[in-house]
């Protein structure tokens, strides 16, 4: 168990809808990190944040948003849904004070959009 | 930006070593990770190198050498279990982290 949490574990919507994805980081992380992985494909960078700000970001689209809660949680709200954006959308998590802190992944969050 | 080369797929033998090759060109780099994920599972940690040579961790080593943009994962005693994607993972400005494509190690009797 990496202490990570992502609910909800499966999510089925249809094109057009909005969904929001949440992500408890390991206690005591401060930098949350989301990613896309569709079917056999590598994972994809979104977008970073650290201690509530947002720190990097990667090929996210404008329907995609996201933020880092003061608790320190964090949520991907997806908008627009379209057929492509079914996919494993994982969080991870590290303290984020050192370039050697590993990230640690929650199980992610299979989204099927039909 | 960010450019990682790693071989789609790669097929070894139990109880063999096994070298996961991965070239890299990334901005402000500060460390590589190396990750296994099985399919439709999260991504685990393995190993982190910052500087140059060897990090040994039981069955699995990784090298670095930040000159070239070059890392390797070694993986010796194969087992059945050790079936999965490897993914490389540099690490540059702001402590941002991006995947490779991965490797998909088939490890066969």
């Amino acid at each position: 168990d990496s202490g990570v949490t992502q609910t909800p574990k499966h999510l089925i919507t249809a094109t057009g809808q909005r969904v929001t994805l949440r992500c408890s980081p390991r206690s005591g992380d401060l930098s949350v990190y989301w990613y896309q992985q569709s079917l056999d494909q590598g994972l994809q960078f979104l977008i970073q944040y650290y201690n509530g700000e947002e720190r990097a970001k990667g090929n996210i689209l404008e329907r995609f948003s996201a933020q880092q809660f003061p608790d320190l949680h964090s949520e991907l709200n997806l908008s627009s849904l379209e057929l492509g954006d079914s996919a494993l959308y994982f969080c991870a998590s590290s303290s984020g004070t050192g370039n050697s802190s590993p990230l640690h992944f929650g199980n992610g969050t299979r989204l099927t959009v039909t | 930006g960010q450019n990682i080369d790693q071989p789609t797929e790669m097929t070894a033998t139990e109880g063999a070593i096994v070298q996961i090759n991965c070239t890299y060109q990334t901005s402000g780099f500060n460390g590589l990770f190396w990750y296994q994920q099985h399919a439709g599972e999260a991504p685990t940690f393995l190993s982190y190198n910052v500087l140059d040579g060897l990090e040994e961790k039981g069955r699995f080593s990784s090298f670095l050498s930040r000159s070239k943009g070059y890392s390797y994962l070694l993986l010796k005693e194969l087992q059945m279990k050790d079936s999965a994607s490897y993914l490389c993972a540099p690490q540059g400005g702001y402590q941002k982290v991006t995947f490779g494509t991965g490797t998909k190690l088939q490890v066969i009797p």
